[in-house]
């Protein structure tokens, strides 16, 4: 699977939009990019998937570059709750020897 | 909602003490996936199962071990539980051509 990079930490105000940023340079034309979020003591929740367009559902909308080099997770209006480590994953889909490994992600602060 | 349950939720034991965590899923996933971790860090695959009597060793090594006797049964068993057991352990499911992961709320373990 392509390594990503994402930033550690972010903070967002309460009712603004938060873009998480993630870099996959080095990944490869059959291979997804997928965003999971984990809050607080919980299990990672699924958030959305995409492979090269854009793509939106009720919890966010995910921005791929056309070079598919970087992606971008948009919460449109965060709200505490979204406080969480927020995961960004390539893998190719459908590949049943392929699991998702899961980096150190970022960690969204919501603040009031 | 994932129908993915883990249990006990929270365990505390002596050094010694053979103990087994809980995981059933009632979607009728093929794939099932445990993972550990530590407060603050990655999520490591210590094991999966493509389907029943299917089990493998994943990134992390553990000392623990893994059945799968029955499609939505994947418990995973300590023979002698030490204090370097201690951490989250979170059990995972999908089904075929399924991408979402449902993740379980997790055992959080402590080896006294």
């Amino acid at each position: 699977d392509a390594k990503t990079t994402q930033p550690p930490s972010m903070d967002c105000a309460e009712g603004r939009a938060a873009n998480l940023p993630c870099n996959h340079s080095t990944i490869s034309g059959n291979e997804y990019v997928y965003w999971y979020r984990q809050i607080h003591s919980q299990g990672p929740q699924y958030i959305i998937h995409g492979l090269k367009n854009n793509e939106t559902n009720e919890m966010a909308s995910l921005i791929i570059t056309e070079d598919r080099k970087s992606s971008t997770l948009i919460l449109p209006h965060a709200t505490l709750r979204d406080t969480a480590v927020y995961y960004c994953i390539v893998r190719v889909a459908n590949n049943a020897g392929n699991m998702l490994t899961f980096g150190g992600g970022t960690r969204l602060m919501v603040k009031p | 909602e994932a129908d993915i349950y883990q249990t006990p939720r929270y365990l505390v034991i002596g050094t010694g003490k053979k103990i087994t965590l809980e995981c059933s899923q009632t979607m009728g996933h093929d794939k099932m996936y445990w993972y550990q971790q530590d407060p603050g860090m990655e999520l490591h695959l210590i094991h999966y199962s493509y389907g029943v009597n299917s089990t493998e060793k994943g990134d992390l090594s553990s000392e623990s071990t893994v059945s799968r006797i029955r499609t939505e049964h994947f418990p995973l068993t300590l023979e002698s539980a030490r204090p370097s057991h201690t951490s989250q352990y979170l059990c995972a499911s999908r089904g075929q051509g399924n991408e979402k992961l449902f993740f379980g709320s997790g055992t959080q373990l402590s080896v006294l």
